[in-house]
């Protein structure tokens, strides 16, 4: 149980232009769904945390233009960066998290995506 | 200062050894840990969950938390080739957001 997707596993593209990244919970309605940055040899950065119906909210730092979330339904969050530069290419990981683990807040990470901008 | 420091390793061990992975932190509103093993290019896998101090054992893992040091950390038993990959401590105050360490990079020798 708590399978959390990730679509693509991978994805390169040039400078410009936009790439969505798909995350999917594939055995449990996700309420909460968070996205994360990291980089090489570092910490899992939090981006912005999105909740089933509502605006995301994000971190400080993180540009609500160029990073944006939906999170349309309860298994589906998605990640579109938009005119990706070589800046933001990186390791992204969603996780989510369920109403059976509101006590425990635990979360249930993806595979990752890694995008690499020409 | 970062909030949680980790020793980013690598820490090589032979087959069987026991391993000792740490975190330190600063924030003391911190009461949920967590360890977290992430394979190459994989997402992390949550390890061991730990509310306020305390051991937890869960197999060959043990889970240590001293709030009164603010340090946390974790033993594998008998350690495996397979226990190869990066561990991730990560915690958390009331709220949703975890605070990951750096990761420490374990390479058990057959």
């Amino acid at each position: 149980g708590a399978v959390v997707s990730q679509h693509p596993s991978w994805v390169i593209c040039k400078s410009g232009t936009s790439v969505k990244i798909e995350c999917r919970s594939l055995d449990f309605q996700a309420t909460t769904m968070f996205w994360y940055r990291q980089f090489p040899k570092q910490s899992l950065m939090l981006m912005a945390t999105s909740n089933e119906g509502s605006k995301a909210t994000y971190e400080q730092g993180v540009e609500k233009d160029k990073f944006l979330i939906n999170h349309a339904s309860l298994t589906l969050s998605t990640l579109t960066v938009t005119s990706a530069h070589p800046e933001d290419s990186s390791f992204y990981i969603c996780s989510a998290r369920g109403n059976k683990e509101q006590s425990t807040k635990t979360q249930y990470f993806g595979p990752g995506t890694r995008l690499l901008v020409l | 200062q970062k909030e949680v420091e980790q020793d980013p390793g690598p820490l090589s061990v032979p087959e069987g050894a026991i391993v000792s992975l740490n975190c330190t932190y600063s924030n003391s509103a911190f009461q949920y840990f967590m360890w977290y093993r992430q394979y190459s290019r994989k997402g992390p896998e949550l390890l061991m969950y730990t509310y306020s101090s305390g051991n937890k054992e869960d197999g060959r893992f043990t889970a240590q938390v001293d709030k009164s040091s603010k340090y946390i950390s974790l033993f594998i038993r008998d350690s495996q080739p397979s226990d190869s990959a990066t561990y991730l401590c990560a915690m958390r105050s009331s709220g949703d957001k975890l605070t990951f360490g750096t990761g420490t990079r374990l390479a058990v020798r057959p």
